[in-house]
This record gives structure tokens, sequence and C-alpha cells, in this order.
């Protein structure tokens, strides 16, 4: 029982390039969500879904698109990444939008 | 808007000194509050949920209790291996979303 994983762990991209994280979970949870966490400013919400097909914007959405194409699976892509959104990003899953559980993280640096 | 203010910032203690860490939350119907542990580079390890207003909750040195407008982590004897930046964050009915604050960072000194 694996839980929450992310890929990949570590990142760097210059302005403009695109790119894909994943997250994949073995809970069978239907929420999933995507934070960014920057110092100082404590984990702010992505997207996030209730389960498959669905999504839904949070907190700081601008810049990002997600897909869940599969209820194990919550994808967040950077279509042109700009230095702004060099942070540590973390997916998490919950039950019914009870207690997240939060994978290890990815370490994003764009310069 | 919901809001999740904890305090301190940052708090060093010497080992075996106890101790309080304070959230306090605005939130329109609290659904859950929920404290978790944070160690440098890796991701949230969740700790505890706390329901109604008198509720507390009990891990090994931990204990969180929850009142109306605030929540506690009291730290009994901590240990160095306690170390660690605590959040914790909110959730209202009808929101399938968590409030953080920005964590208390907590350093344990042998």
């Amino acid at each position: 029982n694996a839980g929450v994983t992310q890929t990949p762990k570590f990142r760097v991209l210059k302005t403009g390039q695109s790119m894909t994280l994943l997250c994949a979970q073995d809970m069978n949870h239907e929420y999933m969500y995507w934070y960014r966490q920057d110092p100082g400013m404590g984990l702010r919400l992505i997207h996030y879904s209730v389960g498959e097909g669905t999504t839904a914007k949070g907190e700081v959405p601008d810049g990002y698109n997600v897909s869940r194409l599969k209820k194990q699976n919550f994808l967040l892509g950077l279509e042109s990444a700009a230095p702004s959104q060099t942070s540590v990003y973390f997916c998490a899953s919950s039950y019914q939008g009870q207690s997240q559980y939060f994978g290890p993280g990815t370490r994003l640096t764009v310069t | 808007e919901d809001q999740v203010t904890q305090s301190p910032e940052a708090l060093r203690l010497q080992e075996g000194e106890s101790s309080s860490l304070n959230c306090s939350y605005t939130v329109s119907g609290l659904r859950g509050l929920f404290w978790y542990r944070q160690d440098p580079g890796k991701g949230p390890e969740f700790l505890f949920t706390l329901y109604s207003a008198g509720e507390e909750k009990e891990k090994e040195r931990l204990k969180a209790t929850l009142t109306k407008k605030e929540s506690f982590l009291h730290i009994t004897a901590p240990k160095p291996e306690d170390s660690a930046t605590y959040l914790c964050a909110a959730s209202n009915f009808g929101n399938e979303k968590l409030t953080f604050g920005t964590g208390t960072r907590l350093t344990i000194i042998p």
C-alpha cells in the first residue's frame, strides 16, 4: 500500500516550457487535490476533483490545468511555465472530503 | 471567507519542556479541524481530526483539543524527534476544501 505517490520528485524548466505532474493513489479515494506550498504562504489549493471525470478550481488555478481520467490518477499540467510557478507541489487524496493524505511533493524550479 | 491563523510562527523548547501550539479559525459551520506534521522536504503527515467543541485526541506526546474558536496542540515532555512544522487546517460543511494555516515551526533542543 503505497498511499499517494508523485512523479517526478524534482524538475527544472525554462520559462515557456510545459510539463505534467502525475499523482497516483491506491486508497480508492474519490477526492483528489493539488496544492502548492511557498515560504510564508502556506498550502494553497490549485485544483481539486471529487470524482473520476470531474475537476474544479481552487484558490490559485491560473496557469494550471488538470485532468482526472482515472479514479486513481490526477494530473497537473503547466502549459507555459513562468518563474512565479517555482514552488513545491503536493497532491493529496481523501475519502469523501475527510482527512487528506499527502504525497511526498514535487520540487519545481522555473528559470 | 474562511481563515486559519497559527501561533507562534516558531517555537524553541528544551527537551522535556511542555508547551502548546495555537490554531484559531473563522469558518462558517465547522465540519472538521485537522492537524498535520510536516518534516523538511516531505509532505504533510496526518495527525488528528476534531469535529466538535470539547473533543480531544491523543497520540504519544501530542494531544489536540478543540473549542468553538480555536484548537490547541499540546506537546508533553517533547523529544528532539518531535521537531517539525505543525499545520492546522479547517473545513466547513458544503465544501470539500481545507483552509490551511501557515504552520508553527517547532524545534526541540536536546
